[in-house]
């Protein structure tokens, strides 16, 4: 069926590194795509969203990367904080559709 | 602003019974998403209203059915549960329009007995 080829892996990373998280989609439609962090017993909290007009997006110490020609979405957190422990989500809207699909999540553990 | 709420929280129910959940979108918002969460299939689109209309629907059986009121507000109802319907629901409101960030609520965890 539909999915974003996320898997539910763990990413462990030492505080103070950065860390990436990637995502595979896999419908060429889509043209939106955002990534989402779930702490435990809280719903997604939005974190940043590129769309496929561009190749790369910074927020706060976040970067989001959109590689069209693979199909490749990646997350980046810089300088990982205790607090960024917790699963991510990418999600991708299919375009003119208010759909989302999103994958299973990457758990990041920060390590002290 | 406040954020996207649901109640109840937490619910307990038996095979057969139906559960009714709910959810009020961020002030403003009048489109609302529902969102089936399980460890094994993550998060599964259920449907989407906006205007009291459903705009997108997900693969779904016909037991899971939704409701948005003139207020945005939403509920979905789930009839003759089964065990495999145990999961926490979210709700997700956004703007109208395409492409609009959607921001979720803290979900229902429901677990079926």
């Amino acid at each position: 069926g539909e999915s974003v080829g996320l898997h539910l892996p763990t990413l462990s990373v030492q505080e103070g590194d950065n860390s990436i998280i990637n995502c595979a989609y896999s419908n060429s439609a889509s043209d939106y795509f955002i990534w989402y962090k779930q702490e435990s017993g809280k719903g997604p909290q939005f974190i940043i969203d590129i769309r496929s007009n561009m190749d790369k997006r910074q927020g706060q110490r976040v970067t989001v990367l959109l590689n069209k020609t693979v199909k490749h979405l990646s997350l980046q957190i810089a300088a990982t904080q205790p607090g960024d422990s917790a699963v991510y989500f990418c999600a991708e809207n299919i375009s003119g559709t208010y759909k989302y699909i999103f994958g299973t999540g990457t758990r990041l553990k920060v390590l002290a | 602003k406040a954020g996207v709420t649901q109640t109840p929280r937490y619910l307990i129910k038996t095979r057969g019974q139906q559960v009714t959940l709910s959810c009020s979108p961020i002030s403003g918002h009048r489109s609302v998403s529902w969102y089936q969460q399980t460890p094994g299939q993550g998060l599964q689109f259920l449907f989407e209203y906006f205007s009291e209309t459903q705009r997108n629907k997900g693969n779904f059986p016909g037991r899971f059915s939704g409701r948005q009121f003139s207020n945005s507000r939403s509920e979905m109802n789930v009839s003759t549960l089964e065990l495999g319907d145990s999961a926490l629901y979210l709700c997700a409101s956004s703007g109208q329009g395409l492409q609009e960030t959607q921001y979720f609520g803290p979900g229902t965890r429901l677990l079926v007995l």
